[in-house]
Order: structure tokens, then C-alpha cells, then sequence
């Protein structure tokens, strides 16, 4: 079984310049997220998606963050423009369940690690 | 605030050395406790689930238990293959959220 497939892995870019990461997530799973781990830190959620709705997306900094997951498969997330601080890894995940099915099993991707300059 | 603590932040072991791993946590109604694995480069790679005080679960030289307050990863005999950074999470049962929140994990590297 494939698994949740990102891209790019890697990116260096300048500040206020902007950048896409996008996701293929696990086929057949419905809710898919995006976690951003800053270097010695855990992943912290950025946004829930169950299939196109967006679930949670209380901690999406919406000024400069925008993310999409257009017919329920795969996403992007932008980052425009970007800051020096958001500069870390973008993970994304991809479950089965939901709601109260969900048992806290997220199958991640292996990031995209994004450095700003 | 939903909060997870992780001790220590790292520790070195001798092969075969066994020790444990400790998670407190503060949650406005537990509905999970989670841990997983994380190796360098890679995404966290889910481990267990324990949803109330209590319970433990298994999986090879690992053994994961809970409290009310607290979460324990026993690792016993443990390998070099065991080095990685073991993270925690919570879910809480209240509020419309489902979202996990991390703890920001142990470095733990065996030595051969």
C-alpha cells in the first residue's frame, strides 16, 4: 500500500517570497491534515480536512497560510508571503476515521522542510 | 490550554539497558493518548493508543501505560533500531476539535 506522498522535499526560499507544498494522501482515507514541526518541537496542527470540508483550521495563521483539497484527495498548503519564523517542517497526514471513530492514528508523509531566508 | 509534557527531552542507553519514558499531560477530558515513533527525516509513525487509566498496550520491547495524569513508554532490552524521538500526544473528548497535540518528544539513542 502506497503512503502519503509529499512534495517538494525540500525548499529554500526568501522572505516575503511565496512557496506550495502539496499532498497525496493514503488512498481511500478521508481526513487529511497538515502539521507544521519546527525544529525541536512537536508537529503542531495547522488544518483538517475531511474530504473537501475544512474541520479545524483554528491555529492556520489565515493572513499568510491558505490550504486546499480540491475533490477530496489531494492538498496544498501556501505560505505567502513567507517569514523567517516559518521556516520548519510541513507534514502532512492522512486517516481513515473521523470524529468519533477516530482513533488517533494519523499515517504521515515524510514532510517538506522548508528553510526561509 | 490542552498541554504535553515529555521527560526527559533525551536519553542515552546501553544496548539492552531498559528505562522508561514519561508524558504528562493536562486535557480538559482525555478521549486518547497517543505515542508515536520519529526517526530523522521522516514522519512520526504511529505507535499506540490508550484511551483510559489503566490500560497498557504492547508492541515488542516496547510497553505503554497509563495514568489520570500521566502516560509511561517502558522499553525493555532495548536495540540500536530503538534510537528515534518518541512523541506523545493527546486528543480531548470536549469541544468540536479532534486535533492531537504534541509533546515535544524524547531523543532516545541506544548505543551497541
Amino acid at each position: 500500500e502506497a503512503g502519503v506522498a509529499q512534495s517538494p522535499r525540500y525548499k529554500i526560499i526568501e522572505k516575503r517570497q511565496s512557496v506550495a507544498f502539496w499532498c497525496n494522501p493514503i488512498s481511500g482515507h478521508a481526513t487529511l491534515y497538515w502539521y507544521q514541526q519546527i525544529l525541536g518541537q512537536g508537529p503542531k496542527l495547522l488544518i483538517q480536512f475531511q474530504n473537501n470540508g475544512v474541520v479545524d483550521d483554528s491555529q492556520l495563521p489565515k493572513d499568510r497560510f491558505s490550504a486546499e483539497r480540491l475533490k477530496g484527495v489531494d492538498s496544498t498548503l501556501k505560505i505567502q508571503p513567507a517569514k523567517l519564523e516559518d521556516s520548519a517542517v510541513y507534514l502532512c497526514a492522512s486517516s481513515l476515521d473521523s470524529g468519533l471513530l477516530n482513533t488517533g492514528e494519523l499515517f504521515f508523509g515524510e514532510g517538506s522542510r522548508l528553510t526561509v531566508l | 490550554e490542552d498541554q504535553v509534557t515529555q521527560s526527559p527531552e533525551a536519553l542515552r542507553l546501553q544496548e539492552g539497558e531498559s528505562s522508561s519514558l514519561n508524558c504528562s499531560y493536562t486535557v480538559s477530558g482525555l478521549r486518547g493518548l497517543f505515542w508515536y515513533r520519529q526517526d530523522p527525516g521522516k514522519g512520526p509513525e504511529f505507535l499506540f493508543t490508550l484511551y483510559s487509566a489503566g490500560e497498557e498496550k504492547e508492541k515488542e520491547r516496547l510497553k505503554a501505560t497509563l495514568t489520570k495524569k500521566e502516560s509511561f513508554l517502558h522499553i525493555t532490552a532495548p536495540k540500536p533500531e530503538d534510537s528515534a524521538t518518541y512523541l506523545c500526544a493527546v486528543q480531548a473528548a470536549q469541544g468540536g476539535s479532534e486535533k492531537l497535540v504534541f509533546g515535544k518528544g524524547t531523543k532516545l539513542t541506544v548505543n551497541p
